[in-house]
């Protein structure tokens, strides 16, 4: 199986600011790679696919970048409705893994 | 607009089976693939398997054994179905809808989820 590790697991920050999550896998998946959003008590929300593409809809705020075995989500400038907490997940091959998941808090 | 709802008995003993069932409206479910996903309580996310327009099916090996995933074409229904349920089986059980291409492979909409708690 390949792993998928975030970092961090947890981060605090303020309206306004730029954050950056990590997500590694434990062997190359090319460009197959998604974000996702969840918010308490409900589902998932894909953000980004393929490393980079915005899924409609999605502010532009948001983007990815990396390629291989590393890769980032960045969220510009946090909006309120951006605290949450994001997955990314590998779709390179079976079974399908998510990473443990990055909270993002209020500070 | 495409819609999924999962339903189900909320409460399953242990050793028996989980049976869910997730509702497509909005769009035929045989032109997608279809996802379970399931989530512990405060943990992340477990891809649990997936069916194909096809029919063909694929399952994570952690739960190969205990999952069959199947698809009502006349009612527009796909079903889970997890044998020999345990306490570790407590978790919200989510359906998505699959989108393959050539370069990208994403779940883009997703049921509400329901809660299934293994106790007796």
């Amino acid at each position: 199986d390949i792993q998928m590790t975030q970092s961090p697991s947890s981060v605090s920050a303020s309206v306004g600011d730029r954050v950056t999550i990590t997500c590694r896998a434990s062997q190359g998946i090319s460009s197959w790679l998604a974000w996702y959003q969840q918010k308490p008590g409900k589902a998932p929300k894909l953000l980004i696919y393929a490393v980079s593409s915005l899924q409609s809809g999605v502010p532009s705020r948001f983007s990815g970048s990396g390629s291989g075995t590393d890769f980032t989500l960045t969220i510009s400038s946090l909006q309120p409705e951006d605290f949450a907490t994001y997955y990314c997940q590998q779709t390179n091959s079976f079974p399908r893994t998510f990473g443990q998941g990055t909270k993002l808090e209020i500070k | 607009q495409v819609q999924l709802q999962e339903s189900g008995p909320g409460l399953v003993k242990p050793s028996e089976t989980l049976s869910l069932t997730c509702t497509v409206s909005g769009g035929s479910i045989s032109t997608h693939y279809w996802s379970w996903i399931r989530q512990p309580p405060g943990k992340g996310l477990e891809w649990i398997g997936d069916i194909y327009d096809s029919g063909n099916t694929i399952y994570n090996p952690s739960l190969k054994s205990r999952v069959t995933i199947s698809v009502d074409t006349s009612k527009n229904q796909l079903s889970l179905k997890l044998s020999s349920v345990t306490a570790a089986d407590t978790a919200v059980y989510y359906c998505a809808r699959g989108v393959r291409s050539y370069y990208y492979e994403i779940m883009d909409v997703w049921g509400q989820g329901t809660t299934v708690t293994v106790s007796s």
